[in-house]
């Protein structure tokens, strides 16, 4: 079946640093995929998403290229910022839309000043 | 107004109660889920409808039941609950394109002692 794999965090930067979380998705035909953000005592929004190969989705200065080839939707930011912090979700949704969302387990980012 | 409103937002109960965690959504969408999120374990969905007339188990459905009253209400219950059922839930809908975002509620801490 459909699973999306993501980099285990918790991931902690210094505040204007570059970040990466990688994720990785196994399913057939083109999914669509997504990124969701958890802010402390919330629940999950989107951030972004991206429907076919080659799109790029993004948003709040976070960036992530759907990558068929290499079957991966990482995530990236030039310059995290303190109010970055949170819990990220990669996920995907099959191509005929007729299975829930799949999640990755989630990467806990704390960026300090 | 939210979109998805989960009632009530915090909850502890004692083992071996019956327990009813609601979910109400204004976006007509005809498709909502329950996920249950654990440290470490991401989150996990319980049962999802695509329409009013349709129900179909999740990955952790045992111990748990869910009633679809109307198009926007979705209600988890727990018959007997137990301690490892701790957890935070959330409530979603979404679309039925395999493009569309997933809006989240703002989940329900429940503690079971």
């Amino acid at each position: 079946g459909d699973s999306v794999t993501q980099m285990e965090g918790p991931v902690t930067l210094s505040e204007e640093a570059f970040l990466t979380i990688n994720c990785t998705y196994t399913a057939t035909g083109y999914p669509s995929l997504f990124w969701y953000v958890q802010y402390p005592g919330e629940g999950l929004q989107l951030l972004l998403k991206a429907t076919k190969a080659d799109d790029k989705g993004s948003n709040k200065g976070f960036e992530a290229t759907y990558r068929k080839e290499t079957t991966s939707f990482h995530l990236e930011k030039g310059s995290v910022q303190v109010s970055d912090s949170a819990v990220y979700f990669c996920a995907l949704r099959g191509f005929n839309g007729n299975t829930p969302l799949v999640f990755g387990k989630g990467t806990r980012l704390s960026v300090i000043a | 107004d939210a979109d998805v409103t989960q009632t009530p937002r915090n909850r502890i109960t004692k083992t071996g109660k019956r327990i009813m965690l609601e979910c109400s959504q204004t976006k007509g969408h005809d498709r909502m889920y329950w996920y249950r999120q654990d440290p470490g374990l991401g989150l996990r969905l319980i049962y999802y409808s695509f329409d009013v007339k349709d129900i179909n188990k999740g990955e952790i459905s045992d111990g748990y039941s869910v009633s679809r009253q109307a198009q926007a209400k979705f209600s988890l219950s727990l018959e007997s609950a137990i301690p490892n059922q701790t957890a935070l839930y959330f409530c979603a809908t979404s679309g039925a394109s395999s493009t569309d975002t997933q809006y989240f509620g703002p989940g329900t801490r429940l503690t079971v002692l």
